[in-house]
């Protein structure tokens, strides 16, 4: 089993849509957990941290149920700059363990 | 400021030869990683260095991946006797240590050497 596990999709959705990603990770002594955005052929960058009492920036929220071990993310109102692989990371003794990634394809 | 810088930005080989990978960190930071990103994969730990030594290198491979950060800085992957199944983006990053949560920050990561073993 992976220790970090993603729906690969692809999830396509109209402009304005909200959708939400899902990941479930397998140590539950993990601490620190985290959403990536990667576009095509790019390195992944930081979206936001995500905490047990949830958070949100802007368009998108966060979730963290470490009891059933899993992340998820929110966007509200998708734009077509959303458009990109979301990938669902867990930090474990300073190292980032990835998912495979969810790719989303925002359409007009 | 400069960010993570990584060369060449390809790279390609064939099979039984020896290939380095050099990474620029974002100056001050302390930590440097390697990760390694197959098609349609997330990335994957290879290893990483606090300062000089490797900190854990428990993702590398096998023992013809090698790398080495002589000076704290700059920091080289090396590739012995490459095999096709090596064909990956290999991606750097470099972090600042937090001292208010002792943890190692954000990390940032370079745009990736592409690597092609022929």
């Amino acid at each position: 089993r992976k220790e970090v596990e993603q729906d690969p999709g692809p999830f396509n959705v109209p402009e304005g849509a909200t959708v939400a990603f899902n990941c479930t990770y397998s140590n539950s002594a993990s601490q620190s957990f985290f959403w990536y955005r990667q576009d095509c052929r790019k390195e992944p960058k930081l979206l936001m941290s995500v905490y047990s009492s949830g958070n949100e920036d802007g368009r998108f929220t966060a979730q963290l149920n470490r009891a059933s071990q899993y992340i998820s993310l929110l966007i509200r109102d998708s734009k077509l700059s959303d458009s990109a692989t979301y990938l669902c990371v867990v930090k474990d003794s300073g190292k980032l363990i990835f998912g495979q990634g969810t790719e989303l394809s925002v359409k007009p | 400021g400069a960010g993570v810088s990584q060369t060449p930005s390809n790279k390609v080989t064939e099979k039984g030869k020896y290939v380095e990978l050099r990474c620029d960190p974002i100056s001050g930071h302390t930590a440097l990683y390697w990760y390694r990103q197959s098609l349609g994969q997330g990335p994957e730990f290879l290893i990483y260095f606090q300062g000089t030594g490797a900190a854990d290198d428990s993702g590398l491979p096998n023992d013809r991946f090698f790398a080495v950060r002589p000076e704290g800085s700059v920091s080289t992957l090396k590739i012995q006797r490459t095999e096709r199944g090596d064909s990956a983006v290999y991606l750097c990053a470099s972090s600042l240590k937090d001292r208010v949560q002792n943890d190692l920050g954000e990390q940032f990561f370079g745009p990736g050497t592409r690597l092609t073993v022929l």
